[in-house]
C-alpha cells in the first residue's frame, strides 16, 4: 500500500534539524485534533493529540500547537531522524462520531 | 498482540464482481470504521459502527455495504465494484468514539484494491 506522493506537499529536512508540519482545519466547532504518521506500506499510527481547550501539548520529541483563531494546527518534530520519514496527517473531530483527515504532508529526511 | 487485521492485502478484480474485505480486531473495541485513501484526498470515511448491529454512513458510503454482527468483525462489502472504487482501504477501531475521552484510533495495514 504505497501512498502516492505526486499530489502530496513535501517537506525535506536535514537529519538532526527540527521539522514543522502544518495543517489548516475547516470547522471552528472541532474540539479534538490528532496527528497520525503513515510509513510506506503501513496504516496510519497515532502520534499525538490535543483538545481545543489547550494550545500546546508535548510528547517525546513531538509538540503539537493549536491556534484556534486561525484554525491552524502544527506538528513540530525535534532532531528529525531518518525513521521520521513518512506521510503525516492531521485529523479533526467535528461531528461527534467521525474524524475528518487532511490530505497529508510527506516528510523526507536527508542523511 | 493488539491489532487490527484486514484481508486481503492486495486484490485485483473486475467490474461487477462482488467482493468482501474482512476486518477483525482483538482489542474488544466498540468503534470500528472503514476509510479509503486516494492521492491528494487523504483518508475519507466510508462507514462506521458504534457497536454490534449499529452502523452509520460516513462521507463516501455510495457503493459500499458493511455489517457488524459480532464485536470483533466489520467486513466491507462491494456488491458491484466499479473502477472508481480502486483505492487503498483501511479498517480502524477504537475503544470508544474517536475524540471522546481521547480514544485513539488503531488502523490495519491496508487493502489495495484494483477494479478493472
Amino acid at each position: 500500500g504505497e501512498n502516492v506522493g505526486l499530489h502530496l506537499p513535501t517537506l525535506s529536512v536535514q537529519e538532526g534539524d527540527n521539522s514543522i508540519i502544518n495543517c489548516a482545519y475547516s470547522n471552528s466547532a472541532s474540539d479534538y485534533f490528532i496527528w497520525y504518521k503513515q510509513e510506506s506500506g503501513k496504516g496510519p499510527q497515532f502520534i499525538i493529540d490535543i483538545r481545543s481547550n489547550m494550545d500546546k501539548r508535548q510528547g517525546q520529541r513531538v509538540t503539537v500547537l493549536l491556534n484556534k483563531t486561525v484554525k491552524h494546527l502544527s506538528l513540530q518534530i525535534a532532531a528529525t531522524q531518518p525513521g521520521d520519514s513518512a506521510v503525516y496527517f492531521c485529523a479533526e473531530n467535528n461531528a461527534g462520531n467521525m474524524l475528518t483527515f487532511g490530505g497529508g504532508t510527506r516528510l523526507m529526511v536527508k542523511p | 498482540e493488539a491489532q487490527v487485521t484486514q484481508n486481503p492485502r492486495y486484490l485485483i478484480t473486475v467490474t461487477g464482481k462482488k467482493l468482501t474485505v474482512t476486518c477483525s480486531q482483538n482489542m474488544n473495541h466498540e468503534y470500528m470504521s472503514w476509510y479509503r485513501q486516494d492521492p491528494g484526498l487523504g483518508l475519507r470515511q466510508i462507514y462506521y459502527s458504534m457497536n454490534v448491529e449499529v452502523t452509520d454512513k460516513g462521507d463516501v458510503p455510495e457503493g459500499y455495504k458493511v455489517s457488524r454482527k459480532e464485536k470483533r468483525n466489520f467486513p466491507l462489502i462491494l456488491e458491484s465494484p466499479s473502477p472508481n472504487q480502486t483505492s487503498l482501504y483501511f479498517c480502524a477501531s477504537s475503544l470508544g468514539t474517536p475524540g471522546e475521552h481521547n480514544e485513539k484510533l488503531f488502523f490495519g495495514s491496508g487493502t489495495q484494491l484494483s477494479v478493472l
